[in-house]
């Protein structure tokens, strides 16, 4: 079992509706999330990170943390043509390196 | 501007070959990552650095080799050992080991012929 698992997609969306990403996680220690949006062909770019259980807001995305469950979510509301990416979840372990999903492929259509 | 800037993008290289691909930043970071990054397999970290004259294998390290001769530059070499060299390969810093965010160059592809 990998230590981050997140289902690759893709994820067809229509534009406008709320978007779900998830990933679940297997080792507890060092609970820093974060979530990356990678463009076709270019570098991931951080949208948000978080260490605590609950909801963290930034516009129209929500990151989400359930410590109980695992499972980490992303949550992009009215989403647009240009959240087309694919989302990547990270966590940090206990040597401050990062773990990193498969990440999964979305696409949301006009 | 600033950033981390790899180079080339695109690089084909006949099997055999060593190849080096440049990762250079001037975000005055620390730390300094190679990553792969293969359909499916989301980032897998191949050597990082975190000062200068000083590195540590990441979890694939078997056929790389890198340097950090400067705060600046880690370039990657990618030698012949290597059994499956095709890859995105992305440089990444951050401010210092451990620290949140990662700032990623725009990634090499390589493609072994």
């Amino acid at each position: 079992q990998k230590e981050v698992e997140q289902d690759p997609g893709p994820l067809s969306v229509p534009e406008g509706a709320i978007v779900s990403l998830n990933c679940t996680y297997s080792n507890s220690a060092f609970q820093y999330f974060m979530w990356y949006r990678q463009y076709s062909r270019k570098g991931p770019e951080l949208l948000m990170y978080t260490y605590s259980s609950g909801n963290k807001e930034d516009g129209r995305f929500t990151a989400q943390v359930d410590k109980s469950s695992k499972y980490i979510s992303l949550f992009i509301r009215d989403s647009q043509p240009s959240d087309s990416a694919t989302y990547l979840c990270a966590k940090m372990d206990s040597n401050y390196q990062l773990i990193w999903g498969a990440g999964t492929k979305l696409i949301i259509k006009p | 501007d600033g950033g981390i800037t790899q180079s080339p993008k695109y690089l084909f290289r006949k099997e055999g070959q060593n190849v080096t691909l440049s990762c250079e930043q001037n975000l005055n970071h620390d730390a300094m990552y190679w990553y792969r990054q293969d359909p499916g397999q989301g980032l897998r970290l191949i050597y990082y650095s975190q000062i200068v004259n000083d590195f540590q294998k990441g979890d694939i390290a078997e056929g790389y080799s890198v340097s950090r001769e400067k705060k600046e530059s880690f370039p990657l070499t990618v030698t012949s050992a290597q059994k499956n060299p095709t890859a995105f390969y992305l440089c990444a810093s951050s401010l210092q080991g451990g620290s949140t965010e990662a700032f990623f160059g725009q990634g090499t592809r390589l493609t072994v012929v």
